[in-house]
């Protein structure tokens, strides 16, 4: 078991330019997250999907996209990046029935110039 | 402002002492909570849980204890070990949230040997 996974590891854009975060689990969770993590401040969710089919914004979810693309992936998309986007990115991933436990990524660390 | 957060964002000890991270949040309507540790450069991994019909609980070397009157809870960490040192989170579900978790902004443990 992997656990979730996360890709890139790192990226740097620069203002303006786009890309996708991906994300997967393989524990057969039905709830999958993403949060921004800054210095300083805890996690705060961007968007989530609490079931395969469904997508919902979080605290945070200016600038962002995302698309549950099955049950195992769900990715998070910057249209036209910005510097206040400069942050280190971590999926998540949980089965409700079993509890509020979620499951992290090891991140995606962006910078954008 | 946010619901849960941390008395002191810094905490250092001896190897071998106890040491004991605290939190505050102010919804009433929490009703479960989750401490994680993060390790540099590493996701939120989880340490321990508890509901709000409990006032404590005990894991490996840690013990979570909550006081609903005044809305507080800690973590406590036996014998504190190098190994220890990361930052700690507590994070909260809110009653009615589809199981989604608000996240302090974290306290860093550094362990002297």
């Amino acid at each position: 078991n992997a656990g979730v996974t996360q890709t890139p590891k790192f990226q740097v854009l620069k203002t303006g330019q786009s890309m996708t975060l991906q994300c997967a689990q393989d524990m057969n969770h039905n709830s999958m997250y993403w949060y921004r993590q800054d210095p300083g401040m805890g996690l705060r969710l961007i968007y989530y999907s609490a079931s395969e089919g469904t997508t919902d914004k979080g605290e945070v979810p200016n600038g962002y996209n995302v698309s549950r693309l099955n049950k195992r992936e769900f990715s998070l998309r910057l249209e036209s990046a910005a510097p206040s986007q400069t942050s280190v990115y971590f999926c998540a991933s949980s089965e409700p029935g079993q509890g509020y436990e979620q499951y992290f990524g090891p991140g995606t660390r962006l910078t954008v110039t | 402002g946010e619901s849960v957060g941390l008395h002191l964002p810094t905490l250092s000890v001896q190897e071998g002492d106890n040491s004991i991270i605290n939190c505050a949040y102010s919804n009433s309507a929490s009703d479960y909570f989750i401490w994680y540790k993060q390790e540099s450069g590493k996701g939120p991994q989880f340490i321990i849980d508890i509901r709000s019909n409990m006032d404590k609980r005990q894991g490996q070397r840690v013990t979570v204890l909550l006081n609903k009157t005044v809305k507080h809870l800690s973590l406590q960490i036996a014998a504190t070990q190098p190994g220890d040192s990361a930052v700690y989170f507590c994070a909260e579900n809110i009653r009615g949230s589809n199981y989604k978790l608000t996240f302090g902004k974290g306290t860093l443990l550094t362990v002297n040997p």
